[in-house]
């Protein structure tokens, strides 16, 4: 168990429609980044925040955005679904916001499903 | 365009044999070079982080290797348990603090 937890484990949903996943970070960890997993492909890097702040963001498309609350915990909002969205979307957290060895800790994934 | 590529995509050994995976990255600039486990299903969990003036690190049964120069890991894992079946995936690390994620190779151990 790596002390990341996301919600929902699973999520079946119909094209158009738009959801929330949520992700809440190892105690103490303040960075939370999000990565999307479709069916054979590699993880592909979406958004990283820092102590509430965006600090990077990589292949997001323009219907996806996230936040980091002051509590730390992460949402990742996907609206206006397609097909090709299904995928399992897993948030990681980390200690510090970067550095050579700033391992990162996967959550269980949420696994979205679009009809 | 920064990328990585392992091989082979899949593999099968029995139970208690050797086996070596290997990595292939082309990030710049190159930072440091990760293997993750990853269960079917589960979320990746780290095996080893090694910096670029690193050759080799171990944890456990799992030993990677790095050689900066020609830009190759290898992960040798070593008398081979059943648990071990899994997708190993190879991230280079580049730049400040970003990843490129390696497609995974699926080891598969039988009794």
């Amino acid at each position: 168990d790596s002390g990341v937890t996301q919600t929902p484990k699973h999520l079946i949903t119909a094209t158009g429609q738009r959801v929330t996943l949520r992700c809440s970070p190892r105690s103490g960890d303040l960075s939370v980044y999000w990565y999307q997993q479709s069916l054979d492909q590699g993880l592909q890097f979406l958004i990283q925040y820092y102590n509430g702040e965006e600090r990077a963001k990589g292949n997001i498309l323009e219907r996806f955005s996230a936040q980091q609350f002051p509590d730390l915990h992460s949402e990742l909002n996907l609206s206006s679904l397609e097909l090709g969205d299904s995928a399992l979307y897993f948030c990681a957290s980390s200690e510090r916001l970067a550095g050579e060895y700033n391992e990162q800790f996967f959550g269980p994934g949420t696994r979205l499903t679009v009809l | 365009k920064n990328q990585v590529e392992q091989s082979p995509q899949s593999l099968i050994i029995l139970e208690g044999k050797n086996c070596t995976l290997q990595c292939n990255y082309t990030v710049s600039p190159f930072s440091n070079l990760r293997w993750y486990k990853q269960d079917t299903g589960r979320g990746p969990v780290s095996l080893t982080i090694m910096t670029f003036s690193e050759n080799t690190k171990s944890n456990g049964r799992y030993t990677a290797t790095l050689d900066a120069d020609t830009k190759q890991s290898s992960l040798h894992i070593t008398a081979s348990q059943l648990s071990d079946s899994a997708s190993y995936i190879c991230v280079a690390g580049w730049g400040t603090d970003k990843l490129i994620f390696g497609t995974g190779t699926r080891l598969q151990v039988f009794p």
